[in-house]
């Protein structure tokens, strides 16, 4: 079935380094990604989202890339901070309907 | 900065019990999502609540679950014949004028049954 999911479950990066995080989809209909981040004992976290036309987006030291050509997206956290430190989840939903799915999550971990 | 909240925090209840986890989403917001968690696997997305009424609902979303807007702030969810693999926890998101693609998210209700 059609799925969403990520590389590498850990991630260990020094602080001050930048980190990327990827995921796998296999939903060539979905039309936008989002990431979240979720820190120990509390919810899910939105971080940046983008949509399927486009290919890159920039927020506050995040960055998210999207490779249609073979359903890869990552996310890129420049000079990584303790602060970052959190699971990671990529979600993908469609156009026209309300139902996001998430990956598994990649924990990253900064050390100082 | 309004944020979405959650009761009970923690929430033990007996095989067979009928639960009621409760939200209370970001005031302006339009869209409700219930989503669960297992212990140490990914969220789940349960279903999704729009002008009144379920707009999708996934395969975990079944006849034991319900959800309401009783009132114009809470958004609850109900269990009916809680069964033990129900153990999880429980979050609520809203959605506003972004859409559903950017949702906020509440700490979780975290259900144990025994």
């Amino acid at each position: 079935g059609e799925s969403v999911g990520l590389h590498l479950p850990t991630l260990s990066v020094q602080e001050g380094d930048n980190s990327i995080i990827n995921c796998a989809y296999s939903n060539s209909a979905s039309d936008y990604f989002i990431w979240y981040k979720q820190e120990s004992g509390k919810g899910p976290q939105f971080i940046i989202d983008i949509r399927s036309n486009m290919d890159k987006r920039q927020g506050q030291r995040v960055t998210v890339l999207l490779n249609k050509t073979v359903k890869h997206l990552s996310l890129q956290i420049a000079a990584t901070q303790p602060g970052d430190s959190a699971v990671y989840f990529c979600a993908e939903m469609g156009y026209n309907n309300n139902d996001m799915r998430f990956g598994a999550g990649t924990r990253l971990t900064v050390k100082p | 900065e309004p944020e979405v909240t959650q009761t009970p925090s923690h929430q033990v209840t007996q095989m067979g019990q009928e639960v009621i986890l409760r939200c209370v989403p970001i005031s302006n917001h339009l869209y409700f999502y219930w989503y669960r968690q297992i212990l140490g696997q990914k969220v789940e997305f349960l279903v999704s609540f729009y002008n009144n009424e379920i707009s999708e609902k996934s395969e975990i979303f079944d006849d034991q679950f319900s959800v309401e807007r009783p009132d114009g702030s809470n958004f609850t969810l109900k269990i009916r014949s809680t069964k033990l693999e129900d153990s999880a926890m429980y979050f609520c998101a809203s959605s506003g004028w972004r859409g559903p693609n950017e949702q906020y998210f509440g700490p979780g209700t975290r259900l144990t049954v025994t």
